[in-house]
């Protein structure tokens, strides 16, 4: 069935590394690609999202780039600041009025 | 930008009372779901409803769920008897009919069942 994968757990760097959260997905429809933040004791928010391949999404310094042909949506970051810590979620949209998350990868940015 | 609240923000009951968790979505968004987070782990997707009606129920939205929301109120997810498994965080989240992909989260209701 369908679904998304996220292999990282938690990250750990310092401030002003480069971030890269890996993401794929498996689906048989043309879903809508999101990436999800979750900052401690807050619901999720979403940071982008994108509905064409091969497309980019950009917000806050975060970009994520749809890959069709690999089927991934890697989430990443020139730099990154110890406000970006928090719980990232790739997740999609299934054309069914419901999303789908993965897992989730803590980030912990250090100071 | 656009909020849902969710009340109360914990809960704890014994197994097997009533439990009714309440959400008031974004005002001008006609579709509601409710997601369960354990441990601060994946969101795992409940139910969604419009137009007074569900949608769609994954496997976690067992018999002992129910969901409405009554004219003018709040969206509710009732759980009649609780079980110590269904101790988790309960999201509430609302989008517009245009834009479904887009959903916004409440902050949450932390249930535990003792």
């Amino acid at each position: 069935g369908d679904s998304v994968t996220q292999k990282q757990g938690q990250v750990t760097l310092s401030e002003d590394d480069f971030l890269f959260i890996n993401c794929t997905y498996s689906t048989t429809t043309y879903p809508t690609l999101l990436w999800y933040v979750q900052y401690p004791g807050q619901g999720p928010q979403l940071l982008l999202k994108v509905t064409t391949a091969n497309n980019k999404g950009i917000s806050r310094g975060f970009e994520a780039t749809y890959d069709k042909g690999t089927t991934s949506f890697h989430l990443q970051k020139a730099s990154v600041q110890e406000s970006d810590s928090a719980v990232y979620f790739c997740a999609y949209d299934t054309n069914a009025y419901k999303v789908i998350f993965g897992k989730g990868t803590h980030l912990h940015v250090l100071p | 930008g656009p909020k849902v609240l969710q009340i109360p923000s914990h809960q704890i009951i014994d197994m097997g009372q009533m439990v009714t968790l309440n959400c008031d979505p974004v005002s001008n968004h006609l579709y509601f779901y409710w997601y369960k987070q354990i441990l601060g782990q994946q969101m795992e997707f409940l139910v969604n409803f419009y137009n007074g009606k569900v949608m769609e129920k994954s496997k976690l939205f067992k018999d002992q769920f129910s969901v409405e929301r009554p004219d003018g109120s709040y969206f509710t997810l009732k759980i009649q008897p609780t079980a110590l498994e269904d101790s988790a965080v309960y999201f509430c989240a609302s989008s517009r009919t245009d834009n479904y992909a887009e959903q916004f989260f409440g902050p949450g209701t932390r249930l535990t069942v003792l």
